[in-house]
């Protein structure tokens, strides 16, 4: 597709499921990153995959948060034993490289609500 | 480090008037600096960029913002409001790396008719 595409767009989890995020890039983007959106807040930085270079996972909240890239394309962000601070947006974005004048182009998120 | 402040969670201004959010940062090497408009339930987008070629940078729909670094900010203004422009604004500044991008909290503005 032209743009980045996030699946599922909306999730609805009990606490202590695990849940998948789907992520797929524009197409030749060698950067893909993951933010979340809580309410009324900013951006929070989660992780960046930049081309095959190991990713940086800094922004993880905890260890039960974990994303992977395969084929240096698709991304999924996996949350296990969800909690209710987990609910927010979580948004996705690629660039077609990681230098930091790169516009990042944003897929419309997931929204997760953990009930 | 690097931060970003985003003054005022909320600004209205009537159809016509002048836009003008605020943005300050703080980075440790020069910045490039963003803003992106989130519509309802959508991405972000790219408003405009600085990138260190000009300090008055033009964006898309009519936005514009100056970067001035003995003030560290990086506000932006656009002449005339329109009902379109109603969403919400986020100020974003990077270093070498762009997916180390901080976002400030954002600023939803509201358009009167």
């Amino acid at each position: 597709g032209a743009g980045v595409s996030q699946s599922p767009s909306n999730k609805v989890t009990e606490k202590g499921k695990d849940v998948e995020l789907r992520c797929d890039p524009i197409s030749g983007h060698t950067a893909l990153y993951w933010y979340r959106q809580s309410l009324g807040q900013g951006l929070e930085f989660l992780i960046y995959f930049q081309g095959n270079s190991a990713p940086d996972k800094s922004g993880l909240p905890s260890d039960r948060f974990s994303a992977e890239r395969t084929g240096g394309s698709v991304s999924t962000l996996t949350i296990q034993r969800t909690q209710q601070e987990d609910s927010a947006v979580y948004l996705c974005a690629s660039s077609l490289v990681w230098t930091g004048n790169t516009e990042a182009f944003f897929g419309q998120g997931t929204r997760l609500t953990v009930v | 480090a690097q931060s970003v402040t985003q003054l005022g969670s909320h600004v209205s201004v009537s159809e016509g008037a002048l836009v003008l959010l605020r943005c300050n940062y703080s980075s440790s090497v020069p910045p490039y600096l963003f803003w992106y408009v989130q519509y309802p339930n959508q991405g972000l987008q790219l408003l405009l960029k600085y990138t260190s070629a000009a300090t008055l940078v033009k964006g898309i729909n009519g936005f514009e913002a100056e970067f001035k670094k003995s003030e560290t900010s990086f506000h932006l203004t656009k002449p005339s409001a329109h009902m379109s422009d109603a969403a919400e604004y986020f100020c974003a500044v990077s270093g070498t790396n762009a997916g180390k991008s901080t976002f400030g909290d954002g600023t939803t503005l509201t358009v009167k008719p």
